[in-house]
């Protein structure tokens, strides 16, 4: 079985801060990883996804993640992030072939302070 | 535009009275599912459905049901909501060809069931 765990559940930053929001995942058989970003009364929105191409993933808004397979991690950073930012961050997990489904992470939520 | 649309995207209701919560979506997708979302716990499935006719149950499937009768629609029924059942739902879709497109979810159904 695959399982996702999402070490900070809150991460305060100041604006214009680096961020590192952590991943670790658990899965027997080759993997990919995901995060998603939901802002305030929204929906999911794909930040970037690790299909096993490139082990660093760059996404969207400046976001970026690195896979490590030799940690198990799926690491989400941004040099510097802005108020928008804040929102809840999910890492997720698929084993891909023939299985879809996606297990997620508890969420990290992200407040950025000015 | 591609998209996943739920509705509605609030209710509120009592105990006992079945609701059905509809999505739908025009990319042509193999696979749906439902999640809920719960502070604390992030989003667990409730139900899959891998193409029409062919649904299973997810990781809390207790309380709901499913149906997959057209490609485009998987409702979500609640035959008899109860106050545990109050949560946030996401109606989710992809390709069936692997899981490294991640899905795409729609835009949230806010339950309260009093």
């Amino acid at each position: 079985a695959q399982s996702v765990t999402q070490l900070d559940s809150q991460v305060p930053v100041f604006e214009e801060a680096p961020v590192e929001l952590r991943c670790n995942y658990s899965s027997s058989v080759s993997v990919y990883l995901f995060w998603y970003v939901q802002y305030p009364n929204q929906g999911l929105q794909l930040l970037l996804k690790y299909t096993s191409a490139a082990t660093l993933v760059k996404g969207i808004n400046g976001f970026e993640a690195e896979f490590n397979k030799s940690q198990t991690s799926f690491h989400l950073r941004k040099p510097s992030v802005h108020i928008s930012d804040t929102a809840e961050y999910f890492c997720a997990v698929s084993r891909g072939g023939s299985n879809y489904k996606l297990t997620f992470g508890k969420g990290t939520l992200l407040t950025v302070n000015p | 535009e591609a998209q996943v649309t739920q509705n509605p995207r609030y209710l509120i209701t009592v105990t006992g009275k079945k609701l059905t919560v509809t999505c739908s979506q025009n990319m042509n997708h193999e696979y749906m599912s439902w999640y809920r979302q719960d502070p604390g716990l992030g989003l667990r499935q409730i139900y899959y459905s891998m193409n029409v006719e062919v649904t299973d149950k997810g990781d809390v499937p207790e309380g709901y049901k499913v149906s997959r009768k057209e490609k485009r629609n998987f409702p979500l029924i609640l035959e008899s909501p109860s106050p545990n059942q109050t949560s946030l739902y996401f109606c989710a879709s992809s390709f069936a060809s692997s899981g490294v497109y991640g899905y795409t979810f729609g835009s949230g159904t806010r339950l309260t069931v009093v």
